[in-house]
């Protein structure tokens, strides 16, 4: 049981480039996100889908798209990419459980720099 | 909106010593609260959880109380370790989905 599983780990990028992030679960859930994490901040919410077909904004949208084609996987690519997307991206996965605590389980991140 | 605030690091202690990371909220209801820990080059492991009023979370020596009043989920531990060094986030969940909401982080440096 691998858990959640994101590649590549580390990647440089050139200012308008595109790439796209990998992030695979093996825990047969529903729900899947994807965060980044600024140097010193928290983490903020980019994407998200409840389920396979579906996905919703978060709170900072702007320059990525994703797909849900499947359960297991959740894809997040970068379009022209822009200093501003130089951060660690988390992608997440969660399935509600008893009551009503949905404990989301991370994957190890992928650092990503834009020069 | 909903809304996170903890403290900022980066906090530094002696092994032994007793450690407090505040945190407050801000949302309408009964959110979901949570304390996450992320150890250096990982990502983010949750640590405990509580919710509703009162309910207290713990895990590892760690413990937060989910406290209505104060909209406060502070985290404590009372003798720490070398290997607690971290960062550690508080969160909340509210809306529909299961999306956290989280605070900046607090980095925990604990000497020997």
């Amino acid at each position: 049981n691998a858990g959640v599983t994101q590649t590549p780990k580390f990647r440089i990028l050139k200012i308008g480039q595109s790439m796209t992030l990998q992030c695979t679960q093996d825990m047969n859930h529903n729900y899947m996100y994807w965060y980044r994490q600024d140097p010193g901040m928290g983490l903020k919410l980019i994407y998200y889908s409840v389920g396979a077909g579906i996905t919703d904004k978060g709170e900072v949208p702007n320059g990525y798209n994703v797909s849900r084609s499947t359960t297991e996987d959740f894809p997040l690519r970068l379009e022209l990419a822009a200093p501003s997307q130089t951060s660690v991206y988390f992608c997440a996965s969660s399935s509600p459980g008893q009551g009503l605590i949905y404990e989301q389980y991370f994957g190890p991140g992928t650092r990503l720099t834009v020069t | 909106g909903n809304s996170v605030t903890q403290m900022e690091g980066p906090v530094t202690l002696s092994e032994e010593a007793f450690l407090t990371i505040n945190c407050t909220y801000t949302a309408t209801g009964y959110p979901s609260l949570f304390w996450y820990v992320q150890y250096p080059g990982e990502g983010l492991q949750l640590l405990l959880k509580a919710t509703k009023a009162d309910d207290k979370g713990s895990n590892k020596g760690f413990e937060a109380t989910y406290r209505k009043e104060t909209t406060s989920f502070h985290l404590e531990k009372g003798s720490v370790q070398v290997s607690d060094s971290a960062v550690y986030f508080c969160a909340l969940s509210k809306a529909a989905g299961n999306k956290l909401t989280f605070g900046g982080g607090t980095r925990v440096l604990v000497k020997p």
